[in-house]
């Protein structure tokens, strides 16, 4: 069975500061593995996504995730937080037609 | 292009109710997926659909169920409601590659 960790409920950072959501899965097969971002009382929007290609995955609002099999990771990361990213963020793990299985998410939060 | 479109936004229900949740795929989308989000957590599964067929169903009691239209929009039904069952549920469509899903806002439903 597939399952991803998110460590960290609450993340706090200042504004310009480097944001860091770490995210552990477990598979037994090579995954596919996904960060969304969901704001309040809206659904959930897809941020990047790993596939097998490139393990530096790109995705939109400057965000970026690196793919690291020897330690099972997918952390999610963006070197300057904006206000605008306070949110709850979802990493969740996939394999052929398998469900989505996500995390139970991090709320990140901005100070200015 | 519209995205996923779920009717209503929110309800309210009693206890030993029913509800019937509605969903519109993105154009073109013929996989519907279902996900019920409790306050603090993550989406857990509850089914996916696919040209009108069950391809998956979660870890859910008999009282879920769910069907696909022949234009590949779908409905939620939930019977005999509980407290517990007071969530967002949330409506994803895809077009069948591996684990993207793109979410609706979702039905927020109150269970007094």
């Amino acid at each position: 069975a597939q399952s991803v960790t998110q460590l960290g409920s609450h993340v706090s950072v200042s504004e310009g500061a480097l944001v860091l959501l770490r995210c552990n899965y477990s598979s037994s097969v090579p995954p596919y593995l996904f960060w969304y971002v969901q704001y309040p009382n809206q659904g959930l929007q897809l941020l990047l996504k790993y596939t097998s290609a490139a393990t530096l995955v790109k995705g939109i609002n400057g965000f970026e995730a690196e793919f690291k099999k020897s330690e099972t990771s997918f952390h999610l990361t963006k070197p300057s937080a904006h206000m605008s990213d306070a949110a709850e963020y979802f990493c969740a793990v996939a394999s052929g037609n398998t469900p989505l299985v996500f995390g139970k998410g991090t709320r990140l939060s901005v100070i200015a | 292009d519209a995205g996923v479109t779920q009717s209503p936004t929110h309800l309210i229900k009693t206890r030993g109710q029913q509800v019937t949740l509605r969903c519109s795929p993105i154009s073109g989308h013929k996989s519907v997926s279902w996900y019920q989000q409790v306050l603090g957590q993550g989406p857990q599964f509850i089914f996916q659909y696919y040209e009108k067929e069950e391809r998956g169903r979660g870890n859910f009691p008999d009282r879920f169920s769910a069907r696909q239209f022949p234009n590949y929009s779908s409905e939620l039904n939930v019977n005999a409601l509980l407290l517990g069952d007071s969530a967002l549920y949330l409506c994803a469509s895809s077009s069948g590659r591996a684990g993207e899903l793109f979410f609706g806002e979702g039905s927020r439903l109150t269970v007094l």
